[in-house]
């Protein structure tokens, strides 16, 4: 079945410092890719997607490139905000989403 | 705000009681989801509605029902609770069917305990 594996967090970073969070992805043919970022007590929000190989998505600074020879979609962005801590899911859509775990990220002043 | 609602915001209930999760989506979205995120299973997929019929299913308990009114409101309905069921429980719409480029959006969510 389809799965996505993200990095265990939680992850703490200075502000200013460069994110990564790893996600790999299992799945039959090419499915849709995503990251949502969900603040403390809210919903979700999609931050990203990238729907077919090669494409990067991007917002707020935030990117991340679909790899489809090393099932891969990495979050990055070059200098992180205390306003981008939350928890952050990768997923994958193949009719139905299916998300990884989350990662939660702190960021310090 | 996403415009997608969901009532109650919490929701305290004991063991072997039915509780009943509401969800109203964005104006003119005729699909929701229903989806449970928990510290063990994270987040699953439970159950879709189009236009008032069930489209989808993934990982939904037989305790566990849902349906779409026709003014496009969903109901989730939990049964026999268990201890396992305490979770925060998230609708979410989108215009159209799942497989299309339709991004779903998401409702502030459901924390249900079970005591």
């Amino acid at each position: 079945g389809n799965s996505v594996t993200q990095m265990e967090g939680p992850v703490t970073l200075s502000e200013e410092a460069f994110l990564t969070i790893n996600c790999t992805y299992t799945a039959t043919g090419y499915p849709s890719l995503f990251w949502y970022v969900q603040y403390p007590g809210e919903g979700l929000q999609l931050l990203l997607k990238a729907t077919k190989a090669d494409d990067k998505g991007s917002n707020k600074g935030f990117e991340a490139t679909y790899r489809k020879e090393t099932t891969s979609f990495h979050l990055e962005k070059g200098s992180v905000q205390v306003s981008d801590s939350a928890v952050y899911f990768c997923a994958l859509r193949k009719d139905q989403l299916t998300f990884g775990k989350g990662t939660k990220l702190s960021v310090i002043p | 705000d996403s415009g997608v609602t969901q009532t109650p915001k919490h929701l305290i209930t004991a063991t072997g009681q039915r509780v009943t999760l509401r969800c109203s989506p964005r104006s003119g979205d005729l699909s929701v989801y229903w989806y449970q995120q928990s510290l063990d299973q994270g987040l699953q997929f439970l159950i879709q509605y189009y236009n008032g019929e069930e489209r989808a299913k993934g990982n939904i308990l037989e305790r566990f029902s849902a349906q779409q009114f026709p003014d496009l409101h969903s109901e989730l309905n939990l049964s026999s609770l268990e201890l396992g069921d305490s979770a925060l429980y998230f609708c979410a719409s989108s215009s159209g069917l799942a497989g299309g480029e339709n991004e779903q959006f998401f409702g502030p969510g459901t924390r249900l305990t079970v005591l």
